[in-house]
């Protein structure tokens, strides 16, 4: 059972556009969303998270919305440049109980941002 | 400041070997998760450990697979008698104590052909 759902698979945007990935969840128990970028070969790396007792969390170019109600989150990539060409993967987390420490994914988005 | 280390980065095995994959913690950390990545699918859970501990061990198949973090050293996933299916790439993680909210680091990669 996929516990956080991720679309779309893929993503092809222009340079400076504007990058949109969707996430949405089962479990209210989560109470942590970090995204991660990766690149080909590489591990994935930790770029923004969320708890959701915020609505948007902005660092730099990247931004995620948080919709408890809905339960939904998305990470927005403005600006989008070439070197965001990456894998994106959402993730939830709980931070409390017994499943404390283990990340559910997402799986994945491949996004291509065009010179 | 070296980041989660793991070794080797490929590894090739032929049906029935066994496969050991390392991995070295960043410096000050002592909770290592292990996830596998199957080709276009997102990270999938398998064990979590904290040093001679198995805290987590829900997402690892039962059989053939096994996980350790000893005292000293590097903690070590196991995979005996290693079927076709088992090819894909595994990623440690390290964090300190996740209770207090820390992140998850990621090395870059076992990747793990059988043949």
């Amino acid at each position: 059972q996929q516990q956080v759902k991720q679309s779309p698979q893929s993503l092809i945007v222009q340079k400076g556009g504007i990058s949109i990935i969707n996430c949405a969840y089962e479990n209210t128990a989560f109470d942590y969303f970090p995204w991660y970028q990766q690149f080909p070969g590489k591990g994935p790396a930790l770029l923004i998270a969320i708890r959701p007792d915020v609505s948007e969390k902005k660092e730099g170019r990247f931004t995620i919305s948080f919709n408890k109600s809905a339960k939904q989150f998305s990470l927005h990539i403005m600006d989008s440049q070439p070197g965001d060409s990456a894998t994106y993967f959402c993730a939830a987390d709980f931070r409390r109980g017994s499943t404390l420490g283990r990340l559910y994914f997402g799986r994945g988005t491949q996004l291509t941002v065009w010179p | 400041n070296a980041g989660v280390m793991q070794n080797p980065r490929h590894l090739v095995r032929r049906r029935g070997q066994e496969a050991r994959l390392r991995c070295s913690p960043m410096k000050g950390h002592s909770h290592v998760y292990w996830y596998r990545q199957l080709p276009e699918e997102g990270l999938k859970f398998m064990v979590y450990l904290q040093k001679e501990n198995i805290i987590d061990e829900s997402g690892m198949p039962k059989e053939r697979f096994s996980a350790e973090f000893p005292k000293e050293g590097p903690s070590i996933l196991r995979i005996q008698q290693v079927v076709r299916g088992d090819s894909a790439a595994y990623f440690c993680a390290s964090s300190r104590d996740p209770r207090s909210g820390n992140e998850q680091f990621f090395g870059p990669g076992t990747r793990l052909t059988v043949l």
